[in-house]
């Protein structure tokens, strides 16, 4: 089967750095994305890692291991506009669906 | 803003009824996905049409059904309504089927209520 995996919840403060960390067992392997979702708007695109190793961009970085299974999101000089919920997809097939976890809902904490 | 504009942005109704949700992609994406996210929930993946034709289903019930019209826009259509469809549909368009990036870009979405 194909099961994506993140905390439900995390707490950090502002200024501090946090990592969001995704584990996936999943049936082949095309990619992986990060997605951000404020409360009751469309997720939007952050971060796409397909290769291992880390990418950054800006205060956002996303690390990949793929013979782990495991990828983190780690976000720099957090802003309380960061508190929002944490999407990773993976994506899987020859028609490359993406596979959603559940998200990950991060709190900023003056 | 995103590029993919949906319609209606709510909708109201009630159990028994059908209703059609609208979505048109960004200009030059060919590809349409379909999400049902209910409250506090993850995105729950629909289906998928590229170019008009359907590439991929996922858990869409059998009262749902979806397409996608020559100028690409797409539709999903939702009938015998249960109040468990509740929820916020998304509608997603990027450029291909697939790909080394192809990032999905999402529509506001369409909040429906099922009294």
């Amino acid at each position: 089967g194909q099961n994506i995996d993140q905390p439900t919840e995390m707490t950090a403060t502002e200024g501090a750095i946090v990592q969001i960390n995704c584990t996936y067992q999943t049936s082949g392997f095309n990619g992986l994305f990060w997605y951000q979702q404020h409360a009751g708007e469309a997720p939007t695109f952050l971060s796409y890692n397909v290769l291992d190793g880390l990418e950054e961009k800006g205060r956002f970085s996303s690390f990949l291991s793929r013979s782990k299974g495991y990828s983190y999101l780690l976000l720099k000089e957090l802003q309380m506009k960061d508190s929002a919920s944490y999407l990773c997809a993976v994506r899987v097939g020859s028609n490359y669906q993406l596979i959603w976890g559940a998200g990950t809902k991060l709190i900023i904490k003056p | 803003d995103s590029g993919v504009t949906q319609t209606p942005k709510h909708l109201i109704t009630a159990t028994g009824q059908r209703v059609t949700l609208r979505c048109s992609p960004r200009s030059g994406d060919l590809s349409v996905y379909w999400y049902q996210q209910s409250l506090d929930q993850g995105l729950q993946f629909l289906i998928h049409y590229y170019n008009g034709e359907e590439r991929a289903k996922g858990n869409i019930l059998e009262r749902f059904s979806a397409q996608q019209f020559p100028d690409l826009h797409s539709e999903l259509n939702l009938s015998s309504l249960e109040l468990g469809d509740s929820a916020l549909y998304f509608c997603a368009s990027s450029v291909g089927a697939g790909g080394r990036h192809n990032e999905q870009f999402f529509g506001p979405g369409t909040r429906l209520t099922v009294l």
